[in-house]
This record gives C-alpha cells, structure tokens and sequence, in this order.
C-alpha cells in the first residue's frame, strides 16, 4: 500500500523546537518531490515547504522562512521538517503529502496524504 | 503570495449540481495549467479530486470535474449525494520561490 505516516508533534513552548518525520512506504521516495503542509484548527490548509527528489530544489512559505528546514533521506525512505523558533501561530496539524512531477500521473499535486501530526505551540 | 479565493459555503439538494470557484491571478490560475481541488472530512487528510484543472486521479467519481478560464478555476459536483458533504480546496502552482497557494475553502453543505 502507498502511504506516508508522519510522526514527532507534541506540545512545545514559544521559541522551542521540534523535528517532525514522515515515514514512505509503497513506492521509492527518491522518485517524487515532498512536501508540508499544515492547518490550524478550524482553519484552512497552508502550503509549508517544498523539497526536490534530489534536494536540489527547497521552498518555504514566507511565514516559517529562516526559522523552518526541510530535508530527506531517500536511503530511509523519510522527510523531515526541522521548526526553531516556534510561535503559537505555528500550531497546527501538520501533513505530508507526495508531489509527482511532470511526467508521472498527477504532477503539481499533492496525491497522496498522511494523516497529519499536531504539534501545539503553547507556554 | 495571496491565498486563492473561494466562496466560503456551497450548497445544493441530492442529485442536484454545485459549482465551486478559485479565483487567483496570472502568477498561478491564470498561468499555470496546475490547478488541483481537494476534498476533506473533518478530521481526516484531503484527498486529491481533481489535478491539471480537469483530470480525475483513478477512483474519483466521474461525477467530479474541473475547468478554468483565466484567472478563475471551478470545480463542480452533479448528482450531489450526502458523502459529498466536506470542505473543498483549491491550490495552483506559482512562482518559483513559493510554488504552492492553496484556496481558502469551501464547505459544501448537503441540504
């Protein structure tokens, strides 16, 4: 079964960190860009950052730049998201979601979705 | 970058069909063929709908398409039935520093 699980939310304070994973199975990772995105509570979905299959290419949204990082290890077959200096603004369930590129079925889309990890920022 | 927008609420009778919109500009919707709609329950992921403005992925309902025209895109549902009942996303490739903007959501009400 193709799916990715993410992992690593929780509570942290204000200016904390925390490091979220998502776990790939059923298709190689190294063949498709990645990508975050999150949505507050009631709220709608925010597009977060973006990597290349290579790592080549990253993107972040203006509201985490400088503070988020995102990386991959296609050798285990995961994607992470580093997030420093954390607000309460950032809290959030935060999704990954695989990204197909021109050429496969699907590209410039978010085809296939965890089920989202939560990570509340909060003194 | 500006979120795409949509109407807030859609709503609609059994068998009847809606139409949802995405407005953006010429820096996205309208210069971009990568428009794709997403539709989530509550508490649950989206799900991909529709990509490339009017293609189905495999196991979408043919009663879901797509079109655009400039810088709007539409994503409409006929024969409305009750599972259709969630909220609905647009999002459009853009520039090249932030490549994503998602729409701001249509809930899609079922009467």
């Amino acid at each position: 079964e193709v799916q990715v699980v993410e992992s690593g939310g929780g509570l942290v304070k204000p200016g904390g960190s925390l490091r979220l994973s998502c776990a790939a199975s059923g298709f190689t990772l190294s063949d498709y860009s990645m990508n975050w995105v999150r949505q507050a509570p009631g709220k709608g979905l925010e597009w977060v950052s973006s990597i290349s299959p290579s790592s080549s290419y990253i993107y972040y949204a203006d509201s985490v730049k400088g503070r988020f990082t995102i990386s991959r290890d296609n050798a285990k077959n995961s994607l992470y998201l580093q997030m420093n200096s954390l607000r309460a603004e950032d809290t959030a369930v935060y999704y990954c979601a695989r990204e197909p590129y021109a050429g496969q079925i699907a590209p410039y889309a978010f085809d296939i979705w965890g089920q989202g990890t939560m990570v509340t920022v909060s003194s | 970058q500006s979120a795409l927008t949509q109407p807030a609420s859609v709503s609609g009778s059994p068998g009847q069909s809606i139409t949802i919109s995405c407005t953006g500009t010429n820096s996205d919707i309208g210069g971009y063929n990568y428009v794709s709609w997403y539709q989530q329950h509550p508490g649950q992921a989206p799900k991909l709908m529709i990509y490339e403005v009017n293609n189905r992925p495999s196991g979408v309902s043919n009663r879901f398409s797509g079109s655009k025209s400039g810088n709007t895109a539409s994503l409409t549902i006929s024969g409305l039935q009750a599972e259709d009942e969630a909220d609905y996303y647009c999002t459009s490739y853009t520039s090249i520093t932030t490549p994503y903007v998602f729409g701001t959501g249509t809930k899609v009400t079922v009467l």
